[in-house]
Parts: C-alpha cells; sequence; structure tokens
C-alpha cells in the first residue's frame, strides 16, 4: 500500500542554519510523482516540485534543493541558509501512476520554524 | 484565470445543520478533489471527480456528499454536522489527475458547536 512518511513532526532552527526535512515513501508502482507542498501560517498550500519516479537528479531552486534516491525511497528537501519567512508546515506527497487511482497520498507535515 | 476558489472562507454550524461548501476552478481541469486537515495533520482525502458526473470515495467520505455537474464546479455537502467535522477544507483541481501537480483554493475553516 502506498505511504508517505515525515517522520520530522517538529525542526526549529536558527536563521542561516541549513536544514534538511525527511520524506520516505511506500509504493509498488514503478511510475510515480513525489511532491513537496509549503503551508505558511496564512494556511494555504503552495506547490514547491514534482519529481516522477524515471528522474534521479536532484534540483536546486534558489536556496531550495531536493535529494531524490530511489534507492532508499527518500524525497529529502533541504533549505540553505534558512530565513524566518521559511516558517511553515513542509507536506510530502505521492501519487501513483500504474495504478490509475488519480489520487495523492500526503505525509503528516513537518513544521519548521526558523527564530531569528 | 482565479485559478480554484472556494466559499466560504468560514463558517460555524451548530450540531446537526447542513451546509454546502463550494469549490469553483476556471482552468478546465478534469480532475477535482475535496480533503479535509485536521489541526496538526496531513490532508485526508474526503472524495474526488474524474469529470463532470463521475464521483467517487476517498479515504474519509462518511458524513459528507459531492456532485460534479459540471468541469468548473465541486461542491462539498455535509448532512447533519458533527463536531468530528471541524476542520479546514481544501479544494484541489489538477488537469491530469496521479500524474499532475493539484492546484489548491485557499480552504474553508468550518467549526462544528
Amino acid at each position: 500500500a502506498q505511504k508517505v512518511t515525515q517522520a520530522q513532526t517538529e525542526i526549529s532552527v536558527v536563521e542561516k542554519e541549513d536544514v534538511t526535512l525527511d520524506c520516505v515513501y511506500e509504493t509498488r508502482d514503478t511510475t510515480y510523482y513525489l511532491f513537496w507542498y509549503k503551508q505558511p501560517p496564512s494556511g494555504e498550500l503552495v506547490f514547491l516540485i514534482r519529481r516522477n519516479s524515471f528522474d534521479e537528479q536532484n534540483e536546486i531552486s534558489g536556496r531550495y534543493s531536493w535529494n531524490f534516491q530511489k534507492s532508499t525511497s527518500s524525497f529529502n528537501f533541504t533549505i540553505t541558509a534558512s530565513q524566518v519567512v521559511d516558517s511553515a508546515v513542509y507536506f510530502c506527497a505521492l501519487s501513483e501512476g500504474d495504478s490509475g487511482t488519480y489520487k495523492y497520498i500526503f505525509g503528516t507535515g513537518t513544521r519548521l520554524k526558523v527564530l531569528a | 484565470n482565479a485559478g480554484v476558489t472556494q466559499t466560504p472562507k468560514f463558517r460555524i454550524l451548530k450540531i446537526g445543520q447542513s451546509m454546502t461548501l463550494q469549490c469553483a476552478q476556471d482552468m478546465n481541469h478534469n480532475y477535482m478533489y475535496w480533503y479535509r486537515q485536521d489541526p496538526g495533520m496531513g490532508l485526508k482525502l474526503i472524495y474526488y471527480s474524474v469529470g463532470a458526473g463521475i464521483t467517487d470515495k476517498g479515504e474519509v467520505p462518511n458524513g459528507y456528499n459531492v456532485s460534479r455537474s459540471t468541469t468548473e464546479d465541486f461542491p462539498l455537502r455535509l448532512e447533519l454536522a458533527a463536531p468530528s467535522q471541524t476542520s479546514v477544507y481544501f479544494c484541489a483541481s489538477t488537469l491530469y489527475g496521479g500524474t499532475d501537480t493539484q492546484y489548491f483554493g485557499p480552504g474553508t475553516r468550518l467549526t462544528v458547536l
């Protein structure tokens, strides 16, 4: 069965520190998609990245980077030189392409607090 | 292009009352979803739709109903509201279900007292 685990419930860092948010997934499909979303205190869900299972290249976008490792079923998210504006809840999500269920499975989220 | 819109933003219901949460998208997306987010938790799928006239249950459908008469609209009906339905409700849409990025509405915060 598909599952997404974000074991870190809450992380606190001091501004300018680097921080990595972990995401471990379970799926039997060979084709699947992974996502990260940010939920700031205002409550909306902001899309950050989408990755398919055939593309294991790491991605960097400004201070954000993502490390996708199929061998460990992980899709971790690193924020470099964190800022107070990064304070939010971050969700990892999985959708399976082979089974055609059209559903997305979300992890329980990691709350990141960046202290000034 | 408004994206995904939801109304109302906030609502307080009494136990046993009913209401409809509205969701609309103007991106001509086929797939639409309703999630609920309980405090400190992730998103749980209530219902989804793969196109007009087609809906299916998600993980937590009890106490809710949906309809999809047009591509644009996907209302969620709560019958006989219960305190357990206190939550934030998000509507989302995507062009290709299961492979594409979901676009979320701003959410509706519902409290049942």
